[in-house]
């Protein structure tokens, strides 16, 4: 069965400190795994997409690193600030010969909160 | 600004009743996706359309149905509408074949209320 797991469900940390989101996936057969964020009562937008050969990815602040012996992902936040609130979303992602398109699984995401 | 719009922003509407939400793609996007996302709960695949047909089917109820006309624009039709339908409905559009590398664009979502 596909499935994303994401820990921690929730994270509460001060601005300007560093942290890091995991993400387990078992996704076959797999394509690319994604990184979402999330503001409240909007849509999701992308910040990394990471196929089987690449292990690291950067966008500004958020640094994402995959391994792929192990089917886990996480995401690191650099110097956090008040706008990095949000909701944090890994995707799974698979594609078959069978399959014209991908399929995504989505977890269920990590809740993070910056505090002044 | 994602390119996706969505309309409308907001609906309240009675149990047993039927609403349409529709879903303008980025331009050159033939894909169009819905997604359900209730209070508290990861976001729920509902359906795929690729230029006018359907692709893939997620998690959709039977009361639910959607198009994609020939202009790319999408419909979501709920029907017999429920207490538990009240959601987060999100489209989102996708370059078909590339759609691996560039990700989906997200548009803002329609907020359904059923009271």
């Amino acid at each position: 069965k596909n499935q994303v797991e994401q820990s921690p469900q929730s994270l509460i940390i001060l601005e300007g400190k560093n942290c890091t989101l995991q993400c387990n996936y078992t996704v076959s057969p797999f394509s690319n795994l994604r990184w979402y964020k999330q503001d409240t009562g909007r849509g999701p937008v992308s910040l990394t997409i990471m196929t089987f050969s690449e292990n690291t990815k950067s966008n500004g602040r958020y640094t994402a690193t995959l391994d792929a012996d192990t089917k886990q992902s996480s995401l690191h936040i650099t110097a956090s600030q008040l706008s990095d609130s949000a909701s944090y979303i890994c995707v799974g992602t698979l594609k078959s010969p069978q399959l014209l398109h991908e399929k995504l699984t989505f977890g269920t995401g990590t809740r993070l909160t910056i505090i002044p | 600004d994602s390119g996706v719009t969505q309309t409308p922003k907001h609906l309240i509407t009675a149990t047993g009743q039927r609403v349409t939400l529709r879903c303008s793609p980025r331009s050159g996007d033939l894909s169009v996706y819905w997604y359900q996302q209730s209070l508290d709960q990861g976001l729920q695949f509902l359906i795929q359309y690729y230029n006018g047909e359907e692709r893939a089917k997620g998690n959709i109820l039977e009361r639910f149905s959607a198009q994609q006309f020939p202009d790319l624009h999408s419909e979501l039709n709920l029907s017999s509408l429920e207490l538990g339908d009240s959601a987060l409905y999100f489209c989102a559009s996708s370059v078909a074949g590339d759609g691996h590398l560039r990700g989906q664009y997200f548009g803002p979502g329609t907020r359904l209320t059923v009271t």
